[in-house]
């Protein structure tokens, strides 16, 4: 069964500085690798989606990359914003639409 | 973009009724919806995959008879939770996935307190 696994749990770093979230899975046979956002008390937003025939996926300040071979998947962010505060989570999907989630990285981004 | 409308927010309710909560793709067709639930500082399980026009495929150890999942249209999907106790009160959450986009659009989530 795949385990998807994030590290650090919890992370703060000063506004300005570049946030790195990382994201491992024991399944190399993924279907895609999907990075979401949740703030508290609030569902899911989709921040990228990367299929398993691609290596990254940009979108403005974040950047995902994946590497099928040692499982793992990072996201970047760059210059890092107060507004950024929130729990990331990584999720692996198979070809049916199932998604496995990881525990998510919480980011307190300070002034 | 796509959106998926989820009702109601937040509920609180009587230990042995019955919630209802909805789960509607607002702009697109959801070919399949999941739901997943969440416990404080933990990650989403997925509790179910429901299929539009067909039974719900409950994940190990989740109890299809106390969670009872609807999916009657292309843009709606229900989750039941009979007969709830304190140990139901969770955050649950659904997602829509349509076969025209490899997204998953999820929605803003439930939270259900049973006292």
């Amino acid at each position: 069964k795949q385990e998807v696994t994030q590290i650090p749990a919890a992370l703060s770093v000063p506004e300005g500085e570049n946030l790195v979230l990382n994201c491992s899975f024991t399944d190399s046979a993924i279907y895609n690798l999907q990075w979401f956002r949740q703030d508290p008390g609030k569902g899911l937003t989709s921040l990228l989606l990367i299929q398993s025939s691609q290596r990254e996926q940009t979108s403005g300040r974040l950047n995902a990359s994946l590497d099928k071979s040692s499982g793992r998947s990072t996201l970047y962010i760059a210059a890092s914003q107060p507004g950024d505060s929130a729990t990331y989570l990584c999720a692996s999907g198979d070809s049916w639409g199932k998604l496995q989630f990881g525990a998510g990285t919480q980011v307190v981004v300070t002034p | 973009g796509a959106v998926v409308s989820q009702h109601p927010s937040r509920v609180i309710c009587k230990s042995g009724t019955s919630v209802k909560i909805e789960c509607r793709s607002l702009d697109f067709q959801a070919t399949t919806m999941f739901w997943y639930r969440q416990f404080p500082k933990q990650s989403l399980m997925l509790m179910a995959t429901s299929n539009e026009g067909s039974k719900a495929t409950y994940e190990q150890g989740v109890e299809k008879d106390k969670f009872l999942i609807n999916h009657a249209s292309l843009t709606l999907s229900t989750l039941t939770v009979t007969s709830a106790h304190p140990e139901d009160s969770s955050f649950y959450i659904c997602s829509a996935h349509s076969s025209a986009n490899y997204g998953y659009t999820f929605g803003s989530g439930t939270r259900l307190t049973v006292v």
